[in-house]
């Protein structure tokens, strides 16, 4: 099972900063046929379903701020969110899927400070 | 507008069986994986099962291989879990997801559209 790990387990930032989450796989998810990797990050807020935010680690989905932003690759990448916004409060998953079962990492609650 | 709206949750007793079901409408075509994620009161989240689109390829968690049972009926728009032998560690909310990739053949794909849940409570 590839096992994902987030860190910070949670952060409070002002608004209008700047928001850094980390993931690391503990294998590599970057499939060397079509050199993409099969990384996620998802949104969730309290009473509601996860939202899809990036996907291939970097691709931004549709009507998505682009004050959220995804980087890294094979085992190590980052969530940014630029300058925080109160609606941004949250927690935070990255997910892979590249290889069964597909898995998700422990979450990061963003706060305000 | 695509819309998932999962039912057939509830209370079970441990050892007894649940099937859950998924309606999707807005859907223009059915070549898409479609996956069921659960979370637990309280904790993160746990990809539970997923398949593609004419279930020639489907993958179970550890935790719930042999217990449930995922498939899907394209004419009915409608996915589904059969949940035997459930635990008290299943209890959580049941989220059914759609996948976002372009090959019908596979369900290793990001999620990009999820239901609200149903709740399935395991307890004598």
């Amino acid at each position: 099972e590839t096992v994902m790990t987030q860190s910070p387990d949670s952060l409070a930032v002002s608004l209008g900063e700047r928001a850094t989450i980390n993931c690391k796989s503990s294998q590599s998810v970057l499939h060397s046929s079509n050199n993409k990797n099969y990384l996620g990050w998802y949104q969730q807020k309290p009473g509601q379903p996860p939202k899809l935010l990036i996907y291939w680690a970097s691709t931004r989905e549709s009507g998505v701020p682009d004050r959220f932003s995804g980087s890294g690759s094979g085992t190590d990448f980052t969530l940014t969110i630029s300058s925080l916004q109160a609606e941004d409060v949250a927690v935070y998953y990255c997910q892979q899927y590249y290889r069964t079962p597909i898995t998700f990492g422990g979450g990061t609650k963003v706060e305000i400070k | 507008e695509v819309q998932l709206v999962e039912s057939g949750g509830g209370l079970v007793q441990p050892g007894r069986s649940l099937r859950l079901s998924c309606a999707a409408s807005g859907l223009t075509s059915d070549d898409h994986a479609m996956h069921w994620v659960r979370q637990a009161p309280g904790k993160g989240l746990e990809w539970v099962s997923g398949i593609n689109w004419n279930g020639d390829s489907i993958g179970y968690a550890d935790s719930v291989k042999g217990r449930f049972t995922i498939s899907r009926d394209n004419a009915q728009n409608s996915l589904y879990l059969q949940m035997n032998s459930v635990r008290a560690e299943d209890t959580a909310l049941y989220y059914c997801a759609k996948g976002n990739g372009d090959n019908p053949n596979y369900y290793y794909y990001a999620m990009d559209v999820w239901g609200q849940g149903t709740t399935v409570t395991v307890s004598s």
